[in-house]
C-alpha cells in the first residue's frame, strides 16, 4: 500500500514561513490535499490538487508537489496557524492520510 | 444551517454494534459522493469508507471491511455507517465527509461523533 510520510512537528517562528512536507514514491503524480485540525474543530481543506486554495483560506497557504515530496508552505505564520496539518491523497478507490505534522509558531 | 451533522455516537462493549448517521442538508446530497473518516485518542486521521452517490460504488479500509457496511438514504439525505463487531481500536472521533468533485478533495467535514469501544 502506498505510504504518506510527514515530519512529527515543526516549528516557526511568528511571522515567519513554515513547511511542512509530505513524502511519498512520485508522488508529483498525485493530487495531494491538505487539511488543518486544530483541537476540538473538524478538519479544514486548505489546499486541494497540490497548489489551490479553497475560497476563505488565506493566501498565506500555498502548496507545492515534486520528485518524492509535497510541500504545504505558510508564510507569515500566526499564532491561530497552530494546529495539525495532515496531507492526503487517492490511490484507487482508497483514501490515505499522511501521520499529521503538528505546527507550534513560536 | 450546518450542512454535515453526525450523530449516534456512544459507548459499546467489544462485539457490539452501533450506527451512526450524518444528516445533511444545504448540498445536493443525492449528487454528492460521501466519505467517513476517523480519528482515534492520539492519532491521526483514518480514511474509513466512501460511498457513491448513487449508492452503488462502496469502499473500505482493509481495517473494517466486512464490519463496517456504508449506505446511504438519498430520499432523507442521511449518511450512515453500520459499525458491528467493533473493536477496541474502532474507538475514536468519526466525521462524515463530502467528496467534492471540482477539488476532488474532502471539502467539508461534520463536527464528529465519539465512538468508545469498552467493557
Amino acid at each position: 500500500s502506498y505510504d504518506l510520510t510527514q515530519p512529527l512537528s515543526v516549528s516557526v517562528a511568528l511571522g515567519q514561513t513554515a513547511r511542512i512536507t509530505c513524502g511519498g514514491y512520485n508522488i508529483e503524480r498525485k493530487n495531494v490535499h491538505w487539511y488543518q485540525r486544530k483541537p476540538g474543530q473538524a478538519p479544514v481543506l486548505v489546499i486541494y490538487r497540490d497548489a489551490n486554495r479553497p475560497s476563505g483560506i488565506p493566501e498565506r497557504f500555498s502548496g507545492s508537489n515534486a520528485g518524492n515530496t509535497a510541500t504545504l508552505t505558510i508564510s507569515r505564520a500566526q499564532a491561530g496557524d497552530e494546529a495539525d496539518y495532515y496531507c492526503q491523497m487517492w490511490d484507487g478507490s482508497s483514501a490515505i492520510f499522511g501521520g499529521g505534522t503538528k505546527l507550534t509558531v513560536l | 444551517e450546518v450542512p454535515l451533522l453526525e450523530s449516534g455516537g456512544g459507548l459499546v462493549q467489544p462485539g457490539g454494534s452501533l450506527r451512526l448517521s450524518c444528516a445533511t442538508a444545504g448540498f445536493s446530497f443525492s449528487s454528492s459522493t460521501m466519505t467517513w473518516v476517523r480519528q482515534a485518542p492520539g492519532k491521526g486521521l483514518q480514511w474509513v469508507s466512501t460511498i457513491s452517490e448513487n449508492g452503488r460504488g462502496t469502499y473500505y479500509a482493509d481495517l473494517v471491511k466486512g464490519r463496517f457496511t456504508i449506505s446511504r438514504d438519498n430520499s432523507k439525505n442521511t449518511l450512515f455507517l453500520q459499525m458491528n463487531s467493533l473493536r477496541a481500536e474502532d474507538t475514536a472521533v468519526y466525521y462524515c465527509a463530502i467528496w467534492a468533485t471540482s477539488s476532488y478533495a474532502l471539502d467539508v467535514w461534520g463536527q464528529g461523533t465519539t465512538v468508545t469501544v469498552s467493557s
